[in-house]
């Protein structure tokens, strides 16, 4: 199975700040990658696919690159509604997996 | 409206079984492929099962293989995981997701609780 790992596990920023997140591949995936974010309570929301496609409806301060193992989630202008748990996920092969998820709190 | 409901969860006993389904809407069903996805207490997202549009195609993660079974029923728009030889490690918020072609996990349901506890 691909295992995918992210980094940090978890982040405190400031209002108005750009943090970036990090999801490694344990082997070559392409740009099969999806970015996911998930407040308590809540469905899981699709932020990105395709490592770097924005999906429809989601604000351009998000936005996703990366192929093959190293992939990277970046919120620009971060607000108090972006705190949320952000997971990455490959869907290259069966099964699919997800990263263990980076908690992102507001300061 | 495109829309996903999930029902059929509940409190069940270790080695119990429970039948989920994912009532879907606003869409043509037949033709998406169809995920199960959780969320255990204190744990993050793990992709469970997929079914392909014609159910041609089921895939399973490690940890239920065996004991869970993925299926729809189209004319019905009815996506079903039957769950079976429960254990405490399955107690989750259990979710289905559209599997989109381009844009994958595209749409979720809202989730629903499943308790697995004597």
């Amino acid at each position: 199975d691909i295992q995918m790992t992210q980094s940090p596990s978890s982040l405190s920023a400031s209002v108005g700040d750009r943090v970036t997140i990090t999801c490694r591949a344990s082997q070559g995936i392409a740009n099969y990658v999806a970015w996911f974010q998930h407040k308590p309570g809540k469905a899981p929301k699709s932020l990105i696919y395709a490592a770097s496609s924005l999906q429809s409806g989601v604000p351009s301060k998000f936005s996703g690159s990366g192929s093959g193992t190293d992939f990277t989630l970046t919120i620009t202008s971060l607000q108090p509604e972006d705190s949320a748990t952000y997971y990455c996920q490959q869907y290259n092969i069966y099964p699919f997996t997800f990263g263990p998820g980076t908690k992102v709190d507001i300061k | 409206e495109v829309r996903l409901v999930e029902s059929g969860g509940g409190l069940e006993q270790p080695g119990g079984s429970l039948r989920l389904s994912c009532a879907a809407s606003g869409f043509t069903f037949k033709t998406y492929n169809m995920n199960w996805v959780r969320l255990a207490p204190g744990k993050g997202l793990e992709w469970i099962s997929y079914i392909s549009s014609s159910s041609s195609s089921v895939y399973y993660a490690d940890s239920v293989k065996g004991r869970f079974t993925i299926s729809r029923d189209n004319a019905k728009n009815l996506l079903y995981l039957q769950m079976n030889s429960l254990r405490a490690e399955d107690t989750a918020v259990y979710y289905c997701a559209r599997d989109d072609l381009y844009e994958k996990f595209k749409v979720w349901g809202q989730g629903i609780l499943v308790t697995v506890s004597s």
